[in-house]
């Protein structure tokens, strides 16, 4: 039972526009949420994370979007570039019920691909 | 600062025998974690050491096991080892306090034959 979803595994996007990637999540107790990327033969990249007490946050290029009513979580990347092509990991804890940042749920990953 | 590192990348491994994998996390971090990729089940939580203590495990059997020395370091086994068990093992560090990201090693690559 997957407690997180990417349900896109892919999305192709041109340089320079906005790439939207989502998440659904079904367990209520989550209250911290991170997205990572993944180069090829590379371990996951900690891009950034949003506390359920807040709604957005922002960090350059990078922005995460949570909705809790819909328990929904999306990142956007604005402008893309071909260096973002990568695979995009949803991830979820909860920090305040008894978990712990090691252990995180993560979804599948979505295959984001930024043409020049 | 150095990242995350794993030792070794690669390892080739016939069924029935033990692996010992080995991290040394970022320093000053603490907090070591231990996840399987998988193609088909993707990033899976094998367990987390703090202190040299195990504070959380997945739902793994108990032929995978881990530990955690006094200077942070870690290592996972896996032992009677099963054609499913190939997969990427990542190791992962953080300072263990609130909201503290954890940063990941480019992983061991393990295939059993």
């Amino acid at each position: 039972d997957q407690q997180v979803k990417q349900n896109s595994p892919s999305l192709s996007v041109q340089e320079g526009r906005i790439s939207i990637l989502n998440c659904d999540y079904t367990n209520s107790m989550f209250d911290y949420f991170l997205w990572y990327k993944k180069y090829p033969a590379e371990g996951p990249t900690f891009l950034i994370s949003i506390s359920s007490i807040k709604d957005k946050n922002e960090d350059g290029r990078f922005t995460v979007f949570l909705n809790k009513s819909a328990k929904h979580l999306s990142l956007h990347i604005v402008p893309s570039q071909p260096g973002d092509s990568a695979v995009y990991f949803c991830a979820a804890s909860h920090l305040n019920y008894g978990g712990s940042q090691g252990n995180l749920i993560f979804g599948k990953g979505t295959k984001l691909s930024v043409k020049p | 600062k150095a990242g995350v590192t794993q030792t070794p990348r690669y390892l080739i491994k016939t069924r029935g025998q033990q692996v010992t994998l080995s991290c040394s996390p970022i320093s000053g971090h603490r907090s070591v974690s231990w996840y399987q990729q998988t193609p088909g089940q993707g990033l899976q939580f094998l367990f987390e050491y703090f202190s040299e203590t195990q504070r959380n495990k997945g739902n793994f059997p108990g032929r995978f096991s881990g530990r955690q020395f006094s200077n942070s370091r870690s290592e996972m086994n896996v032992s009677t080892l099963e054609l499913g068990d190939s997969a990427l093992y990542l190791c992962a560090s953080s300072l263990y306090r609130g909201n503290s990201p954890l940063h990941f090693g480019n992983g061991t690559r393990l295939t059993v034959t």
